[in-house]
């Protein structure tokens, strides 16, 4: 089986300041790691991925996520939020074995306030 | 089109009622997969195609929820005798083989069951 968990339910940050949003997951194969972001009452837009190479992965609107092996981790960070940053942010793991099956993380709502 | 929809994107129906959700993938990729995502919750997968056949039903929650793939292009979810739990948004994705990893989410149908 795989899961994800997503270690923190709501961030408020201020504008300009930093972010990271904590994400941890369990699987017994290879995975491959996501975040997507999901604006409110939108669908679900891809931010970055992981599947193989850089452990460093670098996505759109200057997002960027570390896979971590070791801590089963792979935290996402932004260094200065916009308010139109302001969205739910998911995590998510699949594995080829498990036919690239998504298993989500319950979200992230991140609030930016001026 | 360019990307995965949905229809319609909105449903509003009776407890009792049976109700179709239509997905379009993007055209070519031969897998597709629905997820649902309750209020304040993580997508859940419910159902896998490769192709025309269902290669994983396994996150269907009972045998009220059916789903069809019939061409191998277009899908249709199914729910009979609608129960006022079943509201939600119901999510589609396609991935295109040989296998990049990563799925691609249509809009979503809000499912509400008065």
């Amino acid at each position: 089986a795989q899961s994800v968990t997503q270690l923190d339910s709501q961030v408020p940050v201020f504008e300009e300041a930093p972010v990271e949003l904590r994400c941890n997951y369990s699987s017994s194969v290879s995975v491959y790691l996501f975040w997507y972001v999901q604006y409110p009452n939108q669908g679900l837009q891809l931010l970055l991925k992981y599947l193989s190479g850089s452990t460093l992965v670098k996505g759109i609107n200057g997002f960027e996520a570390e896979f971590n092996k070791s801590q089963t981790s792979f935290h996402l960070r932004k260094p200065s939020v916009h308010i139109s940053d302001t969205a739910e942010y998911f995590c998510a793991v699949s594995s080829r074995l498990r036919d690239y099956k998504l298993s989500f993380g319950a979200g992230t709502t991140v609030t930016v306030r001026a | 089109g360019a990307g995965v929809s949905q229809t319609p994107s909105n449903k509003v129906t009776e407890k009792g009622k049976y109700v179709e959700l239509r997905c379009d993938p993007i055209s070519g990729h031969t897998a597709l997969y629905w997820y649902r995502q309750s209020l304040g919750q993580g997508p859940e997968f419910l159902i896998y195609f490769q192709g025309t056949g269902a290669a994983d039903d396994s996150g269907l929650p009972n045998d009220r929820f059916f789903a069809v793939r019939p061409e191998g292009s277009v899908s249709t979810l199914k729910i009979q005798r609608t129960e006022r739990g079943d509201s939600a948004v119901y999510l589609c994705a396609s991935r295109s083989t040989p296998a990049s990893g990563e799925q691609f989410f249509g809009p979503g149908t809000r499912l509400t069951v008065l």
